[in-house]
């Protein structure tokens, strides 16, 4: 079963604070490791996005851990700010069938000011 | 600025009627995807297509179909809409490559009453 696994659904974080959000798939033919951010009223666009052959990738304050060995993959947003306000979804692509991207359920984020 | 335009923000039909859904990007993709958006479900590929004339079935292809006749068009078609097909629908594209970033529309908000 082809799955993505996101936790948690929502998640309220202080101005300042650190932004967590889990992900874990079972699918070992995922090569590649996106989040997409989403705000009301838009459709989503790439954050960031990692390979498996890195267990880290950091772009401003947006940081994806992964575990390989787990199968998990996280996204770290550092000094969270009200715009980061928004939905994020993990998101995993195989090598095999097409170009699908299996998406996780999603997590509504709010950052209080 | 690259683009992904959708019909439609927001469509109301009644049970029974066709409906169709068209999107059109600008940025010259071979791929394009239809993706239905439910809360607590995440986003869920209905279909897709690498190519003009060319489609995929994707993990809820029952109740729709899809037209591609030009490389910039892809329609989502419900051949007799349904109170469960009341959803988000998202309209994305990609280039070829295989890590290559998808671009999503705004999004059309079905009602099917």
């Amino acid at each position: 079963q082809q799955q993505v696994k996101q936790s948690p659904q929502s998640l309220i974080v202080q101005k300042g604070g650190i932004s967590i959000i889990n992900c874990a798939y079972e699918n070992t033919a995922f090569d590649y490791f996106p989040w997409y951010q989403q705000f009301p009223g838009k459709g989503p666009a790439l954050l960031i996005a990692i390979r498996p052959d890195v267990s880290e990738k950091k772009e401003g304050r947006f940081t994806i851990s992964f575990n390989k060995s787990a199968k998990q993959f996280s996204l770290h947003i550092m000094d969270s700010q009200p715009g980061d306000s928004a939905t994020y979804f993990c998101a995993a692509r195989g090598n095999s069938g097409g170009f699908k991207t299996i998406f996780g359920a999603g997590t509504r984020l709010f950052v209080k000011a | 600025d690259v683009k992904v335009t959708q019909s439609s923000r927001y469509l109301v039909k009644r049970t029974g009627e066709k409906v169709f859904l068209e999107c059109v990007q600008d940025m010259d993709h071979e791929n394009m995807f239809w993706y239905r958006q439910d809360p607590g479900l995440g986003l869920r590929l209905i279909y897709f297509s690498y190519d003009v004339k060319m489609k995929e079935k994707g993990d809820i292809p029952e109740g729709y179909s899809v037209s591609r006749e030009k490389k910039e068009r892809f329609s989502l078609i419900l051949e007799s809409a349904s109170t469960n097909q009341t959803s988000m629908y998202l309209c994305a594209s990609s280039s070829r490559p295989r890590y290559s970033e998808q671009f999503f529309g705004p999004g059309t908000r079905l009602t099917v009453l």
